[in-house]
């Protein structure tokens, strides 16, 4: 079955930049119906949406962290990534990758995350 | 403060029907399609219902969305102790080039 797994450092100093990768298992990152995405979630509270990229490259970020979010997406290794520059305490929190898949129902474009990685928690300390 | 507001508790006793509740506006839940997630302590989100009402497969029929206007529900009907867990609601917002919110979940505690 899919399998989606986080994996990148669990500590990170102020200011500095976090990276984190997705290895995608059991399916082709480049299916056009699907694109990968990442979701964060702070001790105790809720989900944000990070950003989103497609296998084509296409990709776009939650406008409040947009200065700081990059995400690329490596079809050979079946993997994707995200970059966060310039790194608080604010951004400490459980990372999870997700796959999105796409499809229209009833005429309305629906793209629910189905497949979700187990997370990988960050701590942003010095 | 989330754009997509959720009760942030709910409760129920075993065999009772439980909803949550997401508003939102026009530019949210009033043009998109509505999912529901629930999340088990400790671990990462599960689709439980997408497309406003839609039943991924083996998602119990227990569990039921709806979407009217601006606000979304979701039903749970025959609790069982194991729907304890938090919900969030999710849906694309039209503004700023497009990006997706979630509510701010709500935690469902079975009596």
């Amino acid at each position: 079955q899919v399998q989606l797994q986080e994996s990148g450092p669990g500590l990170v100093k102020p200011t500095q930049t976090l990276s984190l990768t997705c290895t995608v298992s059991g399916a082709s990152i480049s299916g056009g119906e699907y694109y990968w995405a990442w979701i964060r979630q702070p001790a105790g509270k809720g989900l944000e949406w990070i950003g989103r990229i497609y296998a084509s490259g296409s990709k776009n970020y939650n406008p409040f962290l947009k200065s700081r979010v990059s995400m690329l997406v490596d079809k050979s290794k079946m993997q994707f990534s995200l970059t966060l520059t310039s790194v608080t305490a604010a951004d400490t929190a459980m990372y999870y990758c997700a796959r999105a898949a796409v499809s229209i129902v009833r005429g309305k474009i629906t793209d629910p995350f189905d497949i979700w990685g187990q997370g990988t928690m960050v701590t942003v300390t010095s | 403060q989330s754009v997509l507001t959720q009760p942030p508790s709910a409760s129920g006793t075993p065999g009772q029907r439980v909803t949550v509740s997401c508003s939102g506006s026009s530019s949210n839940i009033g043009s998109n399609t509505v999912n529901w997630y629930q999340q088990l302590p400790g671990t990462a989100p599960k689709l439980l219902i997408y497309s406003n009402d839609q039943r991924p497969s083996g998602v119990p029929d227990r569990f039921s969305g709806s979407k009217s206007g601006t606000s979304a529900s979701l039903a749970i009907s025959g609790l069982q102790s194991e729907d304890e867990a938090d919900y969030y609601c999710a849906t694309w917002d039209d503004t700023l080039n497009g990006h997706i919110l979630f509510g701010g979940g709500t935690k469902l505690t079975v009596l």
